[in-house]
């Protein structure tokens, strides 16, 4: 079945230095989204990605979707505190089922 | 529009009693997802339903566990004979186009 799978799993940086995480999924997908979810908190909703090789930018924050539409990642420039949180992909096939993935752990350390 | 509404926010229950979450999605949201999550992990799908049908259930332990989204009324998220190891946080998420609107959780603790 469908996996997407997410590296690493934790990650612990200084303030200020940057920060990224890899989604890597087993098939094709027809659109990616980003979730953020706070200690305690729900996810939210990020970003969706569509295209193959789309780059978008919120911020301090790059999305990236692969040319094979089957990879992501999420770099974020200059981490401060408030980054703290799990960042989660989520994958969508052709039909309405979200895959996600396994989710990295931000620590940010002032 | 409100958002995904969960309820109780909260729930406790002793090994053997029943669990029943409850999750009312967005307005005019007929996709229903259902998460559980683990202290320190990831999301875990669990179920995706529509109005009356389960299109997905690969993610539910196939004894205990059942889930169903009415014509009218919330989506339950029901769970038999809890143990303590059901406890957890449950997400359910809803949506009608491509992004999904997460509720904000049920956390069960069975003692």
């Amino acid at each position: 079945g469908q996996q997407v799978m997410q590296i690493p799993q934790y990650q612990h940086v200084q303030e200020g230095e940057d920060f990224t995480t890899y989604c890597n999924s087993s098939t094709t997908l027809s659109n990616i989204q980003w979730y953020k979810q706070r200690p305690g908190g729900h996810p939210v909703f990020l970003i969706q990605l569509v295209k193959s090789g789309e780059v978008k930018k919120q911020k301090r924050l790059t999305f990236q979707f692969g040319e094979a539409k089957k990879n992501s990642s999420l770099h974020i420039t200059a981490t401060q505190t408030t980054d703290v949180g799990t960042y989660f992909c989520a994958g969508r096939d052709t039909g309405n089922q979200f895959y996600f993935g396994t989710g990295t752990s931000l620590t940010v350390i002032p | 529009n409100a958002g995904v509404m969960q309820n109780p926010r909260h729930l406790v229950r002793r090994r053997g009693q029943e669990a029943r979450l409850r999750c009312s999605p967005m307005k005019g949201h007929s996709h229903v997802y259902w998460y559980r999550q683990l202290p320190e992990e990831g999301l875990k799908f669990m179920v995706y339903l529509q109005k009356e049908n389960i299109i997905d259930e690969s993610g539910m332990p196939k004894e205990r566990f059942s889930a169903e989204f009415p014509k009218e009324g919330p989506s339950i998220l029901r769970i038999q004979q809890v143990v303590r190891g059901d406890s957890a946080a449950y997400f359910c998420a809803s949506s009608h186009g491509p992004r999904g609107f997460f509720g904000p959780g049920t956390r069960l603790t069975v003692l």
